[in-house]
């Protein structure tokens, strides 16, 4: 039961570097989510998909790019990498309506 | 500033004993809530949740309080036990949308 799965689960970057983290889920769910946690922070939501197809700007968007590429996988890219962006990063997935959503076990993502 | 907080960081409780964990948010428009606990370098998992149509939700060891009007809710678990120390985040919605405001959190310690 695999759930939601991230690729890769560490990196490090140099600022500059560009990088893209991997998502895919098996539930068959319609929307799906990127976030970033920071220390004393909450989950920040980054971008997310809808549905297959679609995807909008979250609260935290700037440096950020996603793409949908078919129902099961959602990928988040980092153009230029920051180190602000330094973070950890969870892909998370639900069905549409009032359900809960399912998370990833997140990327530690650091960069120098 | 924060639409969701979780004002203590932290929480130790004896075994056998209750914990109470606190939230409390500022969007009033917020009316779906939903409590999630997550273990170190996995992701957070869907505990609870509760709707603004209810004032109270059960399911096991664990109860949601919704107070309205104080724009507060509480998670109670009885009895506590040791596995369930983890990090506990309270998330709102509103209009029933998907796009969820996460509190920093709070790290429960259930001592044996």
């Amino acid at each position: 039961n695999a759930g939601v799965t991230q690729t890769p689960k560490f990196q490090v970057l140099k600022t500059g570097q560009s990088m893209t983290l991997q998502c895919a889920q098996d539930m068959n769910h319609n929307s799906m989510y990127w976030y970033r946690q920071d220390p004393g922070m909450g989950l920040r939501l980054i971008y997310y998909s809808a549905s297959e197809g679609t995807t909008d700007k979250g609260e935290v968007p700037n440096g950020y790019n996603v793409s949908r590429l078919n129902k099961r996988e959602f990928s988040l890219r980092l153009e230029s990498a920051a180190p602000s962006q330094t973070s950890v990063y969870f892909c998370a997935s639900s069905e549409v309506g009032r359900q809960p959503q399912h998370f990833g076990d997140g990327t530690r993502l650091s960069i120098l | 500033d924060q639409q969701v907080k979780q004002n203590s960081p932290s929480l130790s409780v004896q075994e056998g004993r209750i914990s109470i964990l606190n939230c409390d948010y500022t969007n009033s428009m917020f009316d779906y809530f939903l409590w999630y606990k997550k273990y170190p370098a996995e992701g957070p998992t869907f505990l609870i949740s509760i709707s603004s149509i209810k004032d109270k939700n059960e399911d096991g060891r664990f109860t949601v309080f919704l107070n309205k009007s104080a724009k507060h809710l509480s998670l109670h678990i009885v009895p506590s036990q040791p596995g369930d120390s983890a990090v506990y985040f309270c998330a709102a919605s509103e209009n029933y949308g998907q796009n969820f405001v996460f509190g920093p959190g709070t790290r429960l310690s259930v001592l044996p």
